[in-house]
């Protein structure tokens, strides 16, 4: 099985503090992916890796970096995490394209809240 | 930009009750499009895609079909269990994109009572 691991469940943190949100895939694939999901809003992008060193901003990433040193591993920063950053946060991969049937496999999500 | 409709929550039915959420989008060129669900606590889960125009997806008892001419794709149960009860999300990607970028609707609570 596809496995999709987000370092926490849930976390609280203060303003101002840098948070580091880990996400570790298991299954070789190409692409991963940070969303935030919020209530009415949905799944929001934040940015997302097709390969490793490389990174493209989605549709809100702002106050946000991230990190893909290792294939298997995708990381989120909030480096100066402010209140509405408050969030549940997903992590998914998927194989890069050449299939129409590249489903993103999700984690479990991390449950932030900023203090 | 792409973008992804839901019918408004939440839902609240009867075990055995006939389901329909709907779904509406806006795309450029010919996007495939899917159903993903989130049970409590938990990531979401792939439950159905179709990739093009008529196609239906099925798993589990639900059903969507690809309607172009309506940019729709509702989902639909016949008969719905109590464990069906979670967050569901409707979804597109863009056919020309190489990323698997997907752009989500805002979410449907569906609450089963027995």
């Amino acid at each position: 099985d596809v496995k999709v691991t987000q370092s926490s469940r849930y976390l609280v943190k203060r303003t101002g503090e840098k948070v580091f949100l880990e996400c570790v895939q298991d299954m070789d694939h190409e692409n991963m992916f940070w969303y935030r999901q919020d209530p009415g809003l949905g799944l929001r992008l934040i940015y997302f890796s097709y390969d490793v060193k490389m990174k493209e901003k989605g549709d809100i990433p702002e106050g946000y970096s991230v990190s893909r040193e290792k294939k298997e591993r995708f990381s989120l920063i909030l480096e100066s995490a402010s209140t509405n950053q408050t969030s549940m946060y997903l992590c998914a991969s998927s194989l890069l394209a050449g299939s129409s049937y590249n489903e993103q496999f999700f984690g479990p999500g991390t449950r932030l809240t900023v203090l | 930009g792409d973008s992804v409709t839901q019918m408004e929550g939440p839902v609240t039915l009867s075990e055995e009750a006939f389901l329909t959420i709907n779904c509406t989008y806006t795309a450029t060129g010919y996007p495939s499009l899917f159903w993903y669900v989130q049970y409590p606590g938990e990531g979401l889960q792939l439950l159905l895609k179709a990739t093009k125009a008529d196609d239906k997806g099925s798993n589990k008892g639900f059903e969507a079909t690809y309607r172009k001419e309506t940019t729709s794709f509702h989902l639909e149960k016949g008969s719905v269990q109590v464990s069906d009860s979670a967050v569901y999300f409707c979804a597109l990607r863009d056919g020309g994109t190489s990323y698997g970028k997907l752009t989500f609707g805002q979410g449907t609570i569906l609450t089963v009572h027995p």
